[in-house]
C-alpha cells in the first residue's frame, strides 16, 4: 500500500541555519503531497502542498518541489527561527482513491535554538 | 468562520467507561474524518464519512463507533475505553470538488487518557 518515510528527529539547529527534511512516498497512483505543521499543543495545519510531478509548494518561506522520478517531497527552509520549532509531517493523498484519505509519516521534531 | 472543533480539548477515563468526541465544522464540507494520533506512528485514520449520511472504516476502527449527525458534525463514540485507546484524537474535513481539492483541515485536537 501507500506510504511515507521521513527523516528521525529530533532535528536541532541554530536560528538562521538551513533546513531539510527528508520525505520519500511510495504510491501506486498519482498522489498530492503536503507537509503539514504541529506546533506545541495545537492541531495539524496546512504548511504546504503540491499536486502534481515538479509542481513547488512554498509557504513562510518554506519550499518543497514534487519529484516524481526521486518519488521526495524534502522540505526546506533558508533561514529558520525559534518560531519555526514544531513537528512536522509529510502526508500524501491519492486523489483516485475514493476516502482521499491522508498517509502520514511518523514526523520529525525541530528544536531551533537561539 | 471557526473551521473544525472538537470537544473536549481533554478527558481521562477509566477503563471500560464510554464517551463521545464530537467534531463540527462551519465550512461546508462534504468529507469529514476521524484520526488518531501516537507517539513514532504520525496519524492513523480511524473512521471516515464522504458525505452525510455514510460512514466507513480506515486503517484502526476497531473499538470505535461514528456518527455523522448531519452535514456539519462528525462524532466518534468509545463504547468500552480501554488503554490502548490512550491517544490525541484528531478530526478533520475537506472539500472533495474536483482532483484538485484534496486539503484536509484539522481540528485542534482532544487529549484522552484511559487509566
Amino acid at each position: 500500500g501507500d506510504s511515507v518515510t521521513q527523516m528521525e528527529g529530533p532535528v536541532t539547529l541554530s536560528e538562521e541555519a538551513f533546513l531539510t527534511i527528508n520525505c520519500t512516498y511510495t504510491a501506486t497512483g498519482y498522489p498530492s503531497l503536503f507537509w503539514y505543521v504541529q506546533y506545541p499543543g495545537e492541531g495539524l495545519q496546512l504548511l504546504l502542498k503540491a499536486t502534481k510531478a515538479d509542481d513547488k509548494g512554498s509557504n513562510k518561506g518554506f519550499e518543497a518541489t514534487y519529484r516524481k522520478e526521486t518519488t521526495s517531497f524534502h522540505l526546506e527552509k533558508g533561514s529558520v527561527q525559534v518560531s519555526d520549532s514544531a513537528v512536522y509531517f509529510c502526508a500524501l493523498s491519492d486523489a483516485g482513491e475514493a476516502t482521499n484519505k491522508l498517509i502520514f509519516g511518523t514526523g520529525t521534531l525541530l528544536a531551533v535554538q537561539p | 468562520n471557526a473551521g473544525v472543533t472538537q470537544t473536549p480539548k481533554f478527558q481521562v477515563l477509566k477503563t471500560g467507561q464510554s464517551m463521545t468526541l464530537q467534531c463540527a465544522q462551519d465550512m461546508n464540507h462534504n468529507s469529514m474524518y476521524w484520526y488518531r494520533q501516537d507517539p513514532g506512528m504520525g496519524l492513523r485514520l480511524i473512521y471516515y464519512s464522504a458525505s452525510e449520511g455514510t460512514t466507513d472504516k480506515g486503517e484502526v476502527p476497531n473499538g470505535y463507533n461514528v456518527s455523522r449527525l448531519n452535514k456539519r458534525e462528525f462524532s466518534l463514540r468509545l463504547e468500552s475505553a480501554a488503554p490502548s485507546q490512550t491517544s490525541v484524537y484528531f478530526c478533520a474535513s475537506r472539500v472533495p470538488t474536483g482532483l484538485q481539492q484534496v486539503t484536509q483541515y484539522f481540528g485542534p485536537g482532544t487529549r484522552l487518557t484511559v487509566l
